[in-house]
């Protein structure tokens, strides 16, 4: 059965960088069937897609934060990561790391990015931006 | 971005209920559609996928459906294990994006 644990600080200073680590277990992260993802959400807020990583390295985040998020992959230590820079207060939340599943048929990007759903998810990650 | 609007955003219920939450999509996602529950201190987990499927172990008194812009996930009859917050997530489009919640509490 697949397991995600996030590990990381849990408080990261104004203006800093925020780096959370996924380790899988159970499946990896070299499949070619699934993307590898980071959710966060903020307290008493939504759930909110940050961006997802293919196993070759490929990433898509979203254009709220793509200026200041990289996610990477390490295949050999069946990692994958989640770096933020500079935190302010409101990236405060909770941080999923989650497996994305997807199937034939689904919607497809142009650049080849394909549509799905989230499963399983991680315990989650509370980051606190404070000073 | 394609929003989605969950209604209503608390549900106050009693063992037993049948429940019904909505979700409303700003453009046609056809039935691209997922839902989540979400519980303090644990893990989300997947409930529903492309609008009715149901995930593997998750039991059969929970069903979605729906097309288009509007899509209902029903709790034939509410159990304890149940009260938690409810989201429904759109795969028509990325940035994927997820409703605003429904919170299901003991009346």
């Amino acid at each position: 059965q697949l397991q995600l644990q996030g590990s990381g600080p849990g408080l990261v200073k104004p203006s800093e960088t925020l780096s959370l680590t996924c380790t899988v277990s159970g499946g990896s992260v070299s499949s070619s069937a699934y993307y590898w993802v980071w959710i966060r959400q903020p307290p008493g807020k939504g759930l909110e897609w940050i961006g997802n990583i293919y196993q070759s390295g490929s990433t898509n985040y979203n254009p709220s934060l793509k200026s200041r998020v990289t996610i990477s992959i390490d295949t050999s230590k069946n990692q994958f990561s989640l770096r933020l820079s500079p935190v302010t207060a409101t990236d405060t939340a909770v941080y999923y790391c989650v497996r994305q599943v997807g199937q034939h048929g689904l919607p497809r990007t142009s650049s080849g990015w394909l549509s799905g759903w989230f499963d399983p998810w991680g315990q989650g990650t509370l980051v606190t931006v404070s000073s | 971005d394609i929003q989605l609007t969950q209604s209503p955003s608390f549900l106050s219920a009693s063992v037993g209920d049948r429940v019904t939450i909505t979700c409303r999509a700003s453009q046609d996602i056809t039935n691209y559609l997922a839902w989540y529950q979400l519980q303090p201190g644990q893990a989300p987990n997947l409930l529903i996928y492309t609008a009715s499927t149901l995930q593997t172990g998750v039991p059969s008194r929970f069903s979605g459906s729906g097309s288009g812009t509007e899509f209902t996930l029903t709790i034939s009859s509410l159990q304890p294990e149940d009260f938690a917050t409810y989201y429904c997530q759109q795969l028509n489009s990325y940035p994927l994006t997820f409703g605003g919640g429904t919170k299901v509490e003991i009346k």
